[in-house]
């Protein structure tokens, strides 16, 4: 069965320094959503891609956040420089269009120290 | 925006049923979804409902009252692996596209 695959698991940082965050979604699925969420609550939508173009990105922080979809399949979420508050689950999810159902990777936990 | 809410936690046995409420208000509705997620996993997909009335798929159920922004989703032959949380999505038209945004989950435990 295809899966969304996410790299790293696990991630712990110092605060001002840069993480990056990879997801490869589902083959042959154009949509992809980068989300984030803070333990016990629901995840919070950062940015959605259609094929490599962004459709939304309303809710990413562009002053540390930034996300890339080059070729139009795996992406990648950078932060720099991380903060405190941004310990949390950040989890990468693939529709095959945008009204299909999204199917979720298994998360990158980023902890900043 | 979207407002969604849902019970914080839930208890119940083992064997017996459950049934996890969630309201909602939004503009621009088109889907509603139910995800599984346990303890430090990604939420998998349960159920979808975008008609009124009810799913059922195995042992879980969802139904949906788009006039009453009302949805429900039914666990049956509760069994200890169902302990988890449960999150109630709305799909609907955002800045580009359809969004899903997410109630903050129920949590259920399940007891013996």
């Amino acid at each position: 069965e295809a899966e969304v695959a996410q790299s790293p698991r696990y991630k712990i940082t110092e605060k001002s320094q840069a993480v990056a965050f990879w997801c490869d979604p589902i083959s042959g699925h154009a949509t992809l959503y980068w989300y984030r969420q803070i333990l016990g609550q629901g995840p919070e939508l950062l940015v959605q891609f259609q094929d490599e173009s962004v459709v939304d990105d309303s809710q990413l922080p562009k002053d540390r956040f930034s996300a890339e979809r080059l070729k139009g399949v795996d992406s990648t979420l950078k932060i720099q420089p991380a903060e405190l508050g941004d310990s949390a689950m950040y989890l990468c999810a693939s529709s095959s269009t945008g009204v299909e159902t999204q199917y979720f990777g298994p998360g990158t936990r980023l902890l900043v120290l | 925006g979207q407002n969604i809410d849902q019970p914080t936690e839930m208890t119940a046995t083992e064997g017996a049923i459950v049934q996890i409420n969630c309201t909602y208000q939004t503009s621009g509705f088109n889907g509603l979804f139910w995800y599984q997620q346990h303890a430090g996993e990604a939420p998998t997909f349960l159920s979808y409902n975008v008609l009124d009335g009810l799913e059922e798929k195995g042992r879980f159920s969802s139904f949906l009252s788009r006039s009453k922004g009302y949805s429900y989703l039914l666990l049956k032959e509760l069994q200890m692996k169902d302990s988890a949380s449960y999150l109630c999505a709305v799909r609907a038209a955002g800045a580009g596209s359809y969004q899903l945004t997410f109630g903050k989950g129920t949590k259920l435990s399940v007891i013996p």
